[in-house]
């Protein structure tokens, strides 16, 4: 299994941009969360999406949206790109998203973001 | 607001010597607490959670609601624990926070 995949792994883009990142789940999970790490920090949350519904969604702005389709793969895109949008995306996929034992999150290696 | 906590940024222990990673939180709700751990050049990946009640890689936690806290601890620590440790918290299944992390280096 060649685990959660993330396209693409560096990004450049200059503010005001758009961009789209994309997220393959491992085979069998059905739910993708997306997270944003800026250096130094932890993991923010920012979408968690199950059978291409939104099952969750943290502090961020309008300007980040995400869909999941029907492969359960996923795209985040963030409109209007701020310098402060710097930082690596992760996606995660889970079999589930209620708690128990298929919520198990694991993580790609990530979208390494930089606006200029 | 639901928050994590990780006081220590770094933390550096010997070789054998027992290592605690503090981790606090705060949600007035039934908390389900993970810890994940990312070694060098390797993705985040879950060390253990706390439903699971299980020992991994020598390491253990335990839930203490009434400090509301979720520490990792090992007895002995070994060379190839080194790495960055953040504690999460998962609201309702849908909603995962993180800390901020704490980087562990065993001196050997």
């Amino acid at each position: 299994d060649a685990g959660v995949t993330q396209s693409p792994t560096h990004l450049i883009k200059t503010r005001g941009q758009h961009v789209t990142l994309r997220c393959s789940p491992i085979s069998g999970h059905k739910s993708v969360s997306w997270y944003q790490q800026v250096l130094g920090q932890g993991p923010q949350f920012i979408f968690q999406y199950y059978e291409k519904e939104e099952r969750g969604r943290g502090n961020f702005p309008d300007r980040f949206s995400a869909r999941q389709f029907p492969n359960y793969s996923s795209e985040l895109n963030v409109n209007a790109l701020l310098l402060g949008d710097s930082a690596l995306y992760l996606c995660a996929s889970s079999q589930d998203y209620r708690v128990g034992a298929k919520n198990i999150q694991y993580f790609g290696a990530g979208t390494r973001l930089s606006v200029l | 607001a639901q928050r994590v906590t990780q006081p220590e940024k770094l933390l550096s222990v010997f070789k054998g010597a027992p290592v605690e990673l503090k981790c606090n939180y705060s949600y007035s709700g039934s908390p389900e607490l993970f810890w994940y751990v990312q070694y060098s050049r390797q993705r985040l990946q879950l060390l253990l959670r706390h439903i699971s009640r299980e020992s991994i890689k020598g390491f253990t936690a335990d839930l203490n609601k009434g400090e509301t806290s979720f520490h990792l601890k090992k007895p002995f620590a070994q060379e190839e624990d080194s790495a960055m440790y953040y504690c999460a918290l998962s609201v309702t299944g849908n909603q995962f926070y993180f800390g901020t992390g704490t980087s562990l280096t065993v001196i050997p």
